[in-house]
């Protein structure tokens, strides 16, 4: 079955530590993108990648990075530098940029901060 | 930039009607899309409208969009309790093709 996959579904993280949710799709689409959720807010923009090796910053990188190296694959790094990571992270992926084109999302990683 | 605004919170009865409101402000808007999220999920695609649309209507669901007050609802008939979840309006930003999301409207069904 085709799909969106996110690992782990729940992240510990110590302050000070990076690390990396990880986003991997079989649905051969071009683009893929991450948004953060807090409780009472909408998903807002992480980053997001037209094609593989490229990428943009959305509204909110600060203290994220992101790679593109595989048309599958859009991992997701939260560094030390972001202040507030507590959050459910989603990733999702549409066919490419045409306006008209569905996004599918995968079913989020839960990442707290101890 | 794009904004979408929501109601945070509808609380109906079981067998009930819902709507669910949506405004948003990128008149260049071409598709509106309506997510579910239940708890501790990713969303779910329900239903999505053209622009050049007023009412689109999938089983249960009503679409209506007023273009010239950007004006987005939602109706969902004779709502059950599997209906209970956050349902989110998005549009398609014409620049970066990321959707641009609301804060989501908490449905709550009652028996």
């Amino acid at each position: 079955d085709g799909g969106i996959t996110q690992s782990p579904k729940y992240l510990f993280r110590k302050e000070g530590q990076n690390v990396t949710l990880s986003c991997e799709q079989n649905l051969n689409h071009d683009a893929m993108y991450w948004y953060r959720q807090d409780p009472g807010q909408g998903l807002r923009l992480i980053y997001y990648s037209q094609i593989v090796n490229d990428f943009q910053k959305g509204d909110i990188a600060e203290g994220y990075s992101v790679s593109r190296e595989k048309k599958e694959s859009f991992p997701l790094t939260v560094t030390s530098a972001q202040k507030n990571p507590t959050a459910f992270y989603l990733c999702a992926s549409s066919m490419g940029q045409a306006v008209d084109t569905e996004a599918f999302f995968g079913q989020g990683t839960r990442l707290t901060v101890v | 930039g794009e904004d979408v605004e929501q109601s945070l919170f509808l609380s109906v009865r079981e067998g009930d009607s819902s709507v669910i409101n949506c405004t948003y402000t990128d008149s260049s808007s071409t598709y509106l899309y309506w997510y579910k999220q239940e708890p501790g999920a990713g969303l779910q695609l329900l239903t999505y409208i053209f622009s050049n649309m007023d009412m689109k209507q999938d089983q249960r669901l009503t679409v209506l969009l007023n273009k010239k007050d950007k004006h987005l609802s939602l109706r969902i008939a004779d709502t059950q309790t599997g209906d209970s979840a956050i349902y989110f309006c998005a549009e398609r930003d014409t620049g970066r093709r990321a959707l641009t999301f609301g804060s989501g409207t908490r449905l709550q069904v009652q028996p």
